[in-house]
């Protein structure tokens, strides 16, 4: 079945670079999500990147995929301490009409 | 970016009343809404689709009659906890579909959030 698994938490130090993982089951992905969730608020489209790419960067972001491995990763450079929050990792399925499988969420702590 | 709202960002009820929740497309037609809830240790749960002028589609173990789901228009999609107990108390997001690209075997569809509304009924 369709299954996407994250880490639950992540602590880095303001000014290093996080990474956050997820692996995901479904090989008939199309196209693969970031989501923000800041203390009490939705969730934020931070970006997405294709099924047939490797990379994508977005200034402070830089997303990779291992299609073989079906590993998904979001590294934030220069991590800053409003960059706290949960982030989900989201799969959009082909044939699904758009619907999308959700992570559990990588909660970042930023340390000054 | 696209922009959904939720309405009432917060409220708090007693025990057996009815709570009406509104989410608006701001800026676009969504045919399609989904109304997610959040658990304290942080992860989604969807609940149900909800798709514009035809009846929403619940997740399993979720009760249609207790949370109601209507999508009258491409702009507004509600739910409606009736007879709400402490335990439906909870995080309540909805979000909208929105088709932004690809093709037509690979379409890029994305779902924008709203802000979420807290319920805590006592």
């Amino acid at each position: 079945g369709e299954d996407v698994e994250q880490s639950l938490f992540l602590s880095v130090r303001e000014g290093d670079s996080s990474v956050i993982n997820c692996t995901y089951t479904d090989s008939s992905s199309t196209y693969l999500y970031w989501y923000k969730q800041e203390p009490g608020a939705g969730l934020q489209l931070l970006t997405y990147i294709f099924s047939n790419m490797d990379m994508k960067q977005d200034q402070r972001l830089t997303v990779l995929l291992n299609k073989k491995d079906k590993h998904l990763s979001l590294r934030i450079a220069d991590t800053q301490t409003g960059d706290s929050a949960i982030y989900f990792c989201a799969e959009s399925i082909r044939g699904s009409q758009g619907n999308l499988i959700f992570g559990k969420g990588t909660k970042l702590s930023v340390k000054p | 970016g696209a922009v959904v709202s939720q309405h009432p960002s917060w409220v708090i009820c007693k025990s057996g009343t009815s709570v009406k929740i509104e989410c608006r497309s701001l800026d676009f037609q969504a045919t399609t809404m989904f109304w997610y809830r959040q658990f304290p240790k942080q992860s989604l749960m969807l609940m149900a689709t909800s798709n514009e002028g035809s009846k929403a589609t619940y997740e399993q173990g979720v009760e249609k009659d207790k949370f109601l789901i209507n999508h009258a228009s491409l702009t507004l999609s509600t739910l409606t906890v009736t007879s709400a107990h402490p335990e439906d108390s909870s995080f309540y997001i909805c979000s909208a579909k929105r088709w932004a690209g690809g093709n037509g075997q690979n379409p890029l569809v994305t779902q924008y959030f709203g802000p979420g509304t807290r319920l805590l009924v006592l």
